[in-house]
């Protein structure tokens, strides 16, 4: 159970491209959602929280005008990366959280997207 | 420009050998904690959890170990299999953070055959 799905695995892009990724709860349902970035060798760092029905939660530094995130589903919740540069190539990678249990509850993590701007 | 990441550290070990993965922490509020596995190309695979009003837990063939009075954390993994190699990080939620997680900066283990 709790299984997460990213689509793409991979994009190649032109600098100035909008990139949009997909992150799907397969059986369960998500009405948070977290959307990450390691660059190589890195750890991961959390980009913003996404939020069934209302807007996202950026942290500090992410501009929220630059990454799209849309929650419209218990199951889905989408990244666009906008105008997507070479300094925004990264490996991003979504993340959810069964319900219940409270606060104690793993979060399950998809394949990650590997985002490559020309 | 590509980043310049930081060189993880790594921890070889003999197949059949046991592991230990340690891991600071860094808030004192932080009620619950994970391991997790990454395996190149992938997503961090969930090990192991622990709350904060534990200091051992079990599963197969992992132990978790938690300190709180010097913030640490450790991962066993008895009988290292090759199937092991990862990176492998902690991660910690802080109490009332609306359960973002924060990650440790990870440990590379290295199975040897």
């Amino acid at each position: 159970g709790a299984v997460v799905s990213q689509h793409p695995s991979r994009v190649i892009c032109k600098s100035g491209t909008s990139v949009k990724i997909e992150c799907r709860s397969l059986d369960f349902q998500a009405t948070t959602m977290f959307w990450y970035r390691q660059f190589p060798k890195q750890s991961l760092m959390l980009m913003a929280t996404s939020n069934e029905g209302s807007k996202a939660t950026y942290e500090q530094g992410v501009e929220k005008d630059k990454f799209l995130i849309n929650h419209a589903s218990l199951t889905l919740s989408t990244l666009t990366v906008t105008s997507a540069h070479p300094e925004d190539s990264s490996f991003y990678i979504c993340s959810a959280r069964p319900p219940g249990r409270g606060s104690n509850q793993p979060q399950h993590f998809g394949d990650g997207t590997r985002l490559s701007i020309l | 420009g590509e980043s310049v990441g930081l060189h993880l550290p790594t921890l070889s070990v003999q197949e059949g050998d046991n592991s230990i993965i340690n891991c600071a922490y860094s808030n004192s509020a932080s009620d619950y904690f994970i391991w997790y596995k990454q395996e190149s190309g992938k997503g961090p695979q969930f090990i192991i959890d622990i709350r904060s009003n534990m200091d051992k837990r079990q599963g197969q063939r992992v132990t978790v170990l938690l300190n709180k009075t010097v913030k640490h954390l450790s991962l066993q993994i008895a009988a290292t299999q090759p199937g092991d190699s990862a990176v492998y990080f902690c991660a910690e939620t802080p109490m009332d953070s609306s359960y973002k997680l924060i990650f440790g900066s990870g440990t590379r283990l290295l199975v040897r055959p």
